[in-house]
């Protein structure tokens, strides 16, 4: 059974302090690893994608991605308060039918 | 959201009733997908499509049924509405099985 889990939170961080979000996957044949952002009663908008062991940077996010110890993370840097939101982790397998996987989202609540 | 269009947005229906919810891209996508998320289980897949007439069951399909006759639409078809299906559905597109997919603005239904 491929597993996606995230801290469900809240996690509350100061305006302009590094939010740091997680999430571990239970299976190693994982392919690709996608990060979603969705605000409440809005639908999830994709943020950022990551296939390659290492750090991938976009604007003032990063996303980690480490498939040794399972895990995949995603940085915000300069943290606003337009960044409280939902993030969803998401990964896909590399079997063909293999469907992308949701973990349940982690809340995130920036303090002015 | 952009190219994928949810419709109703909105809808409260009866127990034992049908509901048809609709989903209409035109990026020309070839999966498509009806997702149901609810407090506590996060995104969870309920039918998916590979192309016209392909389609195949997720994790929650028990009482819903799809159709896919056309490239840009994917129904999802309630055959008799329960009140444990109240919920807000996601329709999200892909190019590929396992790449980033796209959301529609979602549907909240609420059956009674």
């Amino acid at each position: 059974q491929k597993e996606v889990e995230q801290n469900s939170g809240p996690l509350s961080v100061p305006e302009g302090a590094i939010a740091s979000l997680n999430c571990t996957y239970s299976d190693r044949g994982s392919q690709s690893f996608f990060w979603y952002r969705q605000y409440s009663g809005k639908s999830p908008e994709l943020i950022m994608f990551i296939y390659s062991n290492g750090d991938k940077e976009d604007g003032r996010f990063t996303a980690q991605l480490n498939k040794a110890s399972q895990y995949v993370s995603l940085l915000i840097r300069d943290s606003q308060p337009s960044d409280s939101a939902t993030y969803l982790c998401a990964v896909s397998w590399v079997a063909r039918d293999d469907k992308i996987i949701f973990g349940k989202g982690t809340r995130l609540h920036i303090l002015p | 959201d952009a190219g994928i269009t949810q419709s109703p947005r909105h809808k409260v229906t009866e127990t034992g009733t049908p509901v048809t919810l609709r989903c209409h891209q035109t990026e020309n996508h070839r999966y498509m997908y009806w997702y149901r998320q609810d407090p506590g289980h996060g995104l969870r897949l309920i039918h998916y499509s590979y192309g016209v007439k392909d389609t195949d069951k997720g994790e929650v399909s028990d009482g819903y049924s799809v159709s896919r006759s056309k490239t840009e639409d994917f129904l999802l078809t309630l055959e008799s509405a329960t009140s444990s299906q109240t919920s807000v559905y996601f329709c999200a597109i892909s190019n590929s099985m396992n790449t980033e997919a796209f959301f529609g603005q979602g549907t909240r239904l609420t059956v009674v």
